[in-house]
């Protein structure tokens, strides 16, 4: 059963472009939602978070979007430049009985052309 | 402030040859994790530990994998034997009491 589905798979943005990618989860027990930014021989690296009393969280050009009855969340990157292209994962956990256990959608992979 | 360290970065073995791998977390991070990560895939939980104590390793498979996180700091994630199946990253992250996880740059394991 995967509990945090993301899409798309892969993502080719131009310069200046935004970048949205989108989650979906089924755990409504889930209330963190970062963001993993993962380049090539790197590991995971914490990009954004947000819990589910707020919508919107904006640092600089990343914003995730949360919509609590939808049980949805996505990434927008604005004015993407070639240095975000990497694979950007999302994921979600809990405080309760697995607590802070991170369950990882499988990753999108985003190209910015210059 | 050092991030979550990890050795070594790349591993080369035979089958049914054992492997370990060390993770030094972020200094006063009381929570270990190790994760797996298959090419193309999200990271998945193996183990995790809060101090000492592994919390949940319901994921590891305990007839070849095991671990260790003596005196609550440094980790080490063994296999015995390894098979051509466990190639993969295995990474460690670290959290201070929170949902934030840290990540390592991995153990890249290439089991041939």
């Amino acid at each position: 059963q995967q509990q945090v589905k993301q899409s798309p798979q892969s993502l080719i943005v131009q310069k200046g472009g935004i970048s949205i990618i989108n989650c979906a989860y089924e755990n409504t027990a889930f209330d963190y939602f970062p963001w993993y930014q993962q380049f090539p021989g790197k590991g995971p690296a914490l990009l954004i978070a947000i819990r589910p009393d707020v919508s919107e969280k904006k640092e600089g050009r990343f914003t995730i979007s949360f919509n609590k009855s939808a049980k949805q969340f996505s990434l927008h990157i604005m004015d993407s430049q070639p240095g975000d292209s990497a694979t950007y994962f999302c994921a979600a956990s809990h405080s309760g009985g697995s607590n802070y256990k991170l369950t990882f959608g499988k990753g999108t992979l985003l190209t910015v052309n210059p | 402030e050092a991030g979550v360290v990890q050795s070594p970065r790349y591993k080369i073995i035979e089958k049914k040859q054992p492997v370990a791998f060390w993770c030094n977390p972020i200094s006063g991070h009381n929570t270990l994790y190790w994760y797996l990560q298959n090419l193309g895939q999200g990271p998945e939980l193996l183990i995790r530990y809060e101090n000492e104590e592994a919390v949940d390793d319901s994921q590891l498979p305990k007839d070849r994998f095991s671990a260790e996180r003596l005196k609550g700091v440094d980790s080490t994630l063994k296999i015995q034997p390894a098979e051509l199946g466990d190639s993969a990253v295995y990474l460690c992250a670290s959290s201070a009491f929170t949902n934030e996880q840290y990540f390592g740059p991995g153990t890249r394991l290439t089991v041939t």
